[in-house]
């Protein structure tokens, strides 16, 4: 079955780095979503991105996260300055329709030291 | 205020014990809804999910939910748990309407944990 899959599974990077996570979405899939989940807490929906552009952004996607989609394949989630509070997992997901059933990733941990 | 409550954080059953777990939700038209299972270290999976028609759906591993309107609910059960049911398992919603991204909007979240 085609999977979602994401890249790195772990990465820790300094307060104030660049940061890129990295997706590949299921190949027939239209609709491209990022999620985060804090540790302990609930998963959060970040941004949707259909037709090359930002669908939707949640009040967390600030000016400091991107999303691109740079070639046919890939997806990624850029975060310009991280900061302590970006740690969390990260998740991509993608689905054929907006209303269909959304298949993730197993997720990037993200760590901000 | 539009939201999705998963009433019980923690839940602790036997093996071979029926199980139910709660989720309420409340938006003005009823939303796609969907339970997501994940275990340790793992991503979200798809176990069900409901759109419209039979009010009873079946999923993935021996699990159904039922949807019923008038109490805003779609509560997951499984007639007899196993032990590798232990995880967390998030009901989510993608609210109806124009403009639909498909943005999920999840629940607190039920941790499972499973008694030999």
């Amino acid at each position: 079955e085609p999977e979602v899959t994401q890249t790195p599974s772990h990465q820790v990077t300094q307060m104030g780095q660049e940061v890129i996570l990295r997706c590949v979405p299921i190949s027939n899939h239209l609709y491209f979503y990022w999620y985060r989940q804090i540790l302990g807490q609930k998963v959060e929906f970040l941004v949707s991105f259909y037709n090359n552009e930002i669908s939707e952004k949640s009040e967390i996607f600030d000016d400091q996260f991107s999303v691109e989609r740079p070639d046919g394949s890939n997806f990624t989630l850029k975060i310009r300055s991280t900061k302590l509070e970006d740690s969390a997992m990260y998740f991509c997901a993608s689905s054929e329709e907006s209303n269909q059933p959304q298949h993730f990733g197993d997720g990037t941990r993200l760590s901000i030291l | 205020a539009q939201s999705v409550t998963q009433p019980d954080i923690h839940i602790t059953v036997s093996e071979g014990a029926s199980l139910e777990l709660r989720c309420n939700y409340s938006y003005g038209a009823t939303p796609y809804l969907f339970w997501y299972v994940q275990s340790p270290g793992q991503g979200l999976q798809l176990l069900l999910k409901y759109f419209s028609g039979d009010t009873l759906v079946q999923g993935i591993k021996g699990f159904e939910a039922e949807f019923k309107r008038s109490q805003s609910s779609f509560n997951l059960r499984k007639p007899s748990v196993h032990w590798s049911d232990a995880a967390e398992y998030f009901c989510a919603v993608v609210p109806h309407g124009s403009g639909n991204t498909g943005k999920l909007i999840f629940g607190q979240g039920t941790t499972l944990q499973v008694k030999p």
